[in-house]
């Protein structure tokens, strides 16, 4: 059963304060591990896709990483507008029909 | 600009009577999800389709709760009878697969109270 655990469950940042958020990952053959951001009361927006380790994505002030075994999104000179809960989802090779398996998420406060 | 629109956004109903969230997946998507998330639990899957097909729905109570694809445009979960433990916001997502991973959409969710 794939499994995915996210740290730390809360951030709390300085406007500008760059930090990384961490989300490990079990599954029996990647296909796809999913970046989302979610703002209250909203439903979870996607940010990036990454497939194999080594690759990485890059949108705004964030970036993505991968591992065999981890995934970090770094949040560089964060601003207020980058608070919300970010959320790390993985397909496996064997989830019939692509099903994603989400992480607990990780929420992050930015003060100005 | 396509977009997964769910109704109602909001539903408070008594403990005992019938709900049912509605989806529009984005067209062209061939993979519909249905999510529940709670503070406890985080994002749960109930149940998925695949050109309307349902693949999976073992993440749902089967006594009390029903997923359906009627067509492409429309995709139903109903609760019956509903629960005070049913209180949740209710994703759906669509996604279009591919050879790689599945990039799934989300809706606004419906929040559903049961009191």
């Amino acid at each position: 059963e794939d499994q995915v655990t996210q740290s730390p469950e809360a951030l709390r940042l300085q406007e500008g304060e760059s930090s990384s958020l961490n989300c490990s990952y079990t599954v029996s053959g990647l296909r796809g591990l999913f970046w989302y951001r979610q703002d209250p009361g909203k439903g979870p927006e996607f940010l990036f896709t990454l497939y194999s380790a080594g690759e990485e994505k890059e949108k705004e002030r964030l970036k993505a990483t991968l591992t065999k075994k981890e995934s970090f999104l770094h949040i560089t000179a964060p601003k207020p507008e980058d608070s919300a809960t970010y959320l790390c989802a993985v397909q496996g090779r064997e989830a019939a029909g692509n099903k994603l398996t989400f992480g607990g998420g990780t929420r992050v406060l930015v003060k100005p | 600009d396509a977009r997964v629109t769910q109704t109602p956004r909001d539903k408070v109903t008594e403990m005992g009577q019938e709900v049912t969230m509605r989806c529009q997946p984005i067209l062209g998507h061939n993979t519909v999800f249905w999510y529940r998330q709670t503070m406890m639990q985080g994002l749960e899957l109930l149940a998925y389709f695949r050109n309307r097909a349902p693949l999976d729905d073992s993440g749902m109570p089967k006594d009390r709760f029903s997923a359906e694809m009627p067509d492409a445009t429309l995709a139903t979960l109903k609760i019956q009878p509903s629960e005070p433990r049913d209180s949740a916001v209710y994703f759906c997502a669509s996604g279009l697969i591919t050879t790689g991973g599945t990039e799934a959409f989300f809706g606004q969710g419906t929040r559903l109270t049961v009191v």
